[in-house]
């Protein structure tokens, strides 16, 4: 069964970190690209980045770019989104899923919630 | 960037209606549009991929056509099981934009 779990989720003041974590089994993690996804509190859907097979091309919506960062690990078929300087904007349900450019995100992680506050 | 539009916002219907959500792109995104269904507190779930393949295991009362800039999602008879919020999505070019959602309502 292809299956995403994220966590890392949590409270951080404005101007913290906190890295995302999402683990992957059921398919060959290495073969595919895979993104992150967000949605603020009511809001619609928002793709964050994304990031090559083998971790050489990554991709941010303006919003993150210089703040957060896509990387992955193969070997442990994992997938991460560190992120720094947090705002409250960035508060929302982060969902890691398989898929990005010229493709389509399935499935996709249960999400993890990041409330920036303080 | 590229906009992707979806009309209406919200609708309501009833149980066996036909539905149509259309998507329109700020520029052509050739077949690059897929659709997602997604219900309260859950992840989404994709519907449609590369304009009109349906995924596998959605029902076939589900469908997608178009291509270039304008594109539709039809649901041939609605169930109770699909009154959730819709959205679709272009993979043609990062940033990867999604519309803003279609709720379906319970009428």
């Amino acid at each position: 069964e292809v299956q995403l779990v994220d966590s890392g989720g949590g409270l951080v003041q404005p101007g913290g970190s906190l890295r995302l974590s999402c683990a992957v089994s059921g398919f060959t993690f290495s073969t595919y690209w895979m993104s992150w996804v967000r949605q603020a509190p009511g809001k619609g859907l928002e793709w964050v980045a994304d990031i090559k097979q083998d971790g050489s091309e990554k991709y941010y919506v303006d919003s993150v770019k210089g703040r957060f960062t896509v990387s992955r690990d193969n070997a442990k078929n994992s997938l991460f989104l560190q992120m720094n300087s947090l705002r409250a904007e960035d508060t929302a349900v982060y969902y890691c899923t398989r898929g990005g450019d010229y493709s389509w995100f399935d499935p996709w992680g249960q999400g993890t919630l990041v409330t920036v506050s303080s | 960037d590229i906009q992707m539009t979806q009309s209406p916002s919200s609708l309501s219907a009833s149980v066996g209606d036909r539905v149509t959500i259309t998507c329109r792109a700020s520029q052509t995104i050739s077949s690059y549009l897929n659709w997602y269904q997604q219900k309260p507190g859950k992840a989404p779930k994709l519907l449609i991929y590369a304009a009109s393949s349906l995924q596998s295991g959605v029902p076939s009362r589900f469908s997608g056509s178009g291509s270039g800039t304008d594109f539709t999602l039809t649901i041939s008879s609605l169930h109770p099981e699909d009154f959730a919020t819709y959205y679709c999505q272009q993979s043609y070019t990062t940033p990867l934009t999604f519309g803003g959602g279609t709720k379906v309502e319970i009428k």
